[in-house]
């Protein structure tokens, strides 16, 4: 079934690690989103990419980085974790520019303790 | 930068109809999207507009005031089932951008 896969579903991560969250989507979607949800503030734009090699900041990209080196991949890099990081993070993925039907993992639960 | 206003909660009764607002203020404004979450899971994708007026998708209607940067959707003969956070989501620059989101309750 096409769609997008994240990895891992959840994981528990000590303060200061280093951890990289998977995305893979077989739409070949030009763009693609990293998102955090936390409690009462709705979906937060962590990082996008509009198209393979090519990456932008969003609304929270501190302590985050992401890199695009080909159409499906869009991996979410924690450098160094922190408590304050514990969301759920869902990549997404639309057909191109201008597009606004978004497609969603189904997210992966990290909790830094 | 841009923000999106809606309001965090809603319930009513089966059969009713719930209209979520949601007003905007961004740059480079394309339209604004409405998508569904449930228990956490997966958001997905309810309706666009682009141009001023009313999209309706079955049950579902969703409508754009560009010049008043304004939204809503509206969720008719309301079903247990539509439970659920919605979300509007600006697309601009080519970035989509999602408010707060409302939680839905539809009681018996």
């Amino acid at each position: 079934i096409a769609g997008i896969t994240q990895a891992p579903t959840s994981q528990i991560l000590a303060a200061g690690r280093r951890m990289t969250l998977r995305c893979t989507q077989d739409m070949r979607h030009n763009a693609m989103y990293w998102y955090r949800q936390d409690l009462g503030l709705g979906l937060r734009l962590i990082h996008y990419s509009n198209t393979a090699g090519t990456t932008g900041k969003g609304e929270v990209p501190d302590g985050y980085s992401v890199s695009r080196a080909n159409t499906d991949d869009f991996p979410l890099t924690l450098a160094s974790a922190v408590p304050s990081q514990t969301s759920v993070y869902f990549c997404a993925s639309s057909d191109g520019e201008g597009e606004a039907e978004a497609f969603f993992g189904q997210g992966t639960r990290l909790t830094v303790v | 930068g841009q923000s999106l206003e809606q309001p965090s909660e809603v319930t009513a009764v089966e059969g009713a109809i719930v209209q979520i607002n949601c007003t905007y203020q961004t740059s480079g404004f394309y339209g604004l999207s409405w998508y569904q979450q449930h228990d956490g899971g997966a958001p997905t994708f309810l309706s666009y507009n682009a141009l001023d007026g009313l999209e309706e998708t079955g049950r579902f209607s969703s409508f754009l005031s560009r010049s008043d940067s304004y939204g809503y959707l509206l969720l008719q003969e309301l079903q247990m089932k539509d439970s659920a956070s919605y979300f509007c989501a600006v697309l601009n620059d080519y970035k989509l951008s999602f408010g707060a989101g409302t939680t839905v309750t539809v009681r018996a």
